[in-house]
């Protein structure tokens, strides 16, 4: 089976202030890690995915197989920031990579 | 390409009618998924397909049918609605070794 955990539901800082969104995944074979943001009653859009290894909109990720964790860390956090932010996994071994699972979510708030 | 589109965006039924969600995607995706996304609960699978002619279930399946005559096409049928079905319903698309899933903009339903 596999699981993705995002222990914070809500998650409020203030702009220029540095934000960390955590994910823990549990999978027994090779993982695919996303994440996805939604803003306001929009669709869901890729943010990052732990292959690619990018950077998109000062956001990065990195895969932590030891602490099974794929935390969103972004230095200075921007008022457009404020959405919905999920991780996801799949799976990268073969059968199971169309079963994309998702975390429950943290809405992330910047104040001015 | 349109991507993936889902209509209708709006709807409302009364409780034990019928209807049917549309999804289509114009990528040639062969991996298609239904989600439900409820407050709190993150984005749960449906149903998903890895082809024409294959469906299977995934975390909350009851109450909801899909076929898959197309690679196009993914309909989901509710085949008698109840409140508990009350959702935004999301379709998804990607490819062995695309950049992630792409999301429809979702079909927002109230069973009254």
């Amino acid at each position: 089976a596999q699981r993705v955990t995002q222990p914070e539901k809500l998650l409020s800082v203030f702009k220029g202030a540095p934000v960390e969104l955590k994910c823990n995944y549990s999978y027994s074979g090779s993982p695919e890690l996303f994440w996805y943001v939604q803003y306001s009653r929009q669709r869901l859009q890729l943010l990052l995915r732990h292959i690619s290894r990018e950077s998109i909109k000062g956001f990065t990720a990195d895969l932590n197989k030891g602490e099974t964790s794929f935390h969103l860390k972004k230095p200075f956090a921007q008022e457009e920031d404020s959405a919905m932010y999920y991780c996801a996994l799949s799976g990268l071994d073969g059968g199971s990579n169309y079963k994309l699972t998702f975390g429950k979510g943290t809405l992330l708030t910047v104040n001015p | 390409n349109a991507g993936v589109t889902q209509t209708p965006k709006f709807q409302v039924l009364k409780t034990g009618q019928s209807m049917t969600l549309q999804c289509a995607q114009d990528m040639n995706h062969e991996y298609m998924s239904w989600y439900r996304q409820d407050p709190g609960m993150g984005l749960r699978l449906i149903h998903y397909s890895v082809g024409a002619g294959i469906t299977d279930q995934g975390e909350v399946p009851n109450g909801y049918n899909v076929s898959r005559s197309t690679t196009e096409d993914f309909p989901l049928r509710l085949l008698s609605a109840a409140p508990s079905q009350t959702s935004v319903y999301f379709c998804a698309s990607r490819t062995t070794g695309d950049y992630g899933y792409t999301f429809g903009s979702g079909t927002r339903l109230t069973v009254v």
